[in-house]
């Protein structure tokens, strides 16, 4: 079974801080990992990570993934109030392609 | 983008009866999901749809039955509502742009 584990579980930064989210995942078929952000409503995507040391950029947030330590991280720079959310780390996994996600890691940035 | 609407977006049930929410797609998407998020779990899937007719279980489809009998809808039904099923539910198609899945806006329900 596909497994998921994010950390930390939450946090909480000023902002201007520098994060780092991270997503460790134990998967038999790996495909792809996800990382969504989730406010009030529908989780929004960010990014897809298929390809090991290749970053993904996205203006202050980047993503990188390793496939030989079965991880990827989640970085935001230069912290906004509006960054507050829930991140969420999640496999595509298998078959028919049913998302497995993490628990998820609640950021709160504080003016 | 692929179109996809849930209803009722908020919904207030005594415990012992039974719901159902709905999750609707405009476009012609094989996949569909049904996901429950409570705090501390993020979001676990409950059952999912690969095709008309073609259901199947998720981790948590314990109290919980599907159906697909066209493309574009996919049911979700608590069959005797309990207060653990209190959640918010989130319907998702395999389809659109970025990273593939779309997710509907949530439904919130309470089961008092």
């Amino acid at each position: 079974e596909d497994k998921v584990v994010q950390s930390p579980l939450s946090l909480v930064v000023h902002e201007g801080d520098t994060v780092t989210l991270n997503c460790s995942y134990e998967v038999t078929n790996f495909r792809s990992l996800l990382w969504y952000k989730q406010e009030k409503k529908a989780p929004t995507f960010l990014f897809m990570l298929t390809s090991s040391g290749i970053e993904k950029k996205s203006g202050r947030l980047s993503s990188i993934l390793d496939k030989k330590e079965l991880f990827s991280i989640l970085n935001i720079t230069a912290t906004q109030t509006g960054d507050s959310a829930i991140y969420l780390c999640a496999d595509p996994g298998a078959g028919s392609y049913q998302l497995t996600f993490g628990k998820g890691t609640k950021l709160s940035v504080i003016p | 983008d692929a179109g996809i609407t849930q209803s009722p977006r908020h919904k207030v049930t005594e415990t012992g009866t039974p719901v159902t929410l709905r999750c609707h797609q405009t476009e012609n998407h094989r996949y569909m999901y049904w996901y429950r998020q409570d705090p501390g779990h993020g979001l676990r899937l409950i059952h999912y749809s690969y095709g008309v007719k073609d259901t199947d279980k998720g981790e948590v489809s314990d109290g919980y039955s599907v159906s697909r009998s066209k493309t574009e809808d996919f049911l979700l039904t608590l069959e005797s509502a309990t207060s653990s099923q209190t959640s918010v539910y989130f319907c998702a198609i395999l389809g659109g742009t970025g990273g593939g899945y779309t997710f509907g806006s949530g439904t919130r329900l309470t089961v008092v």
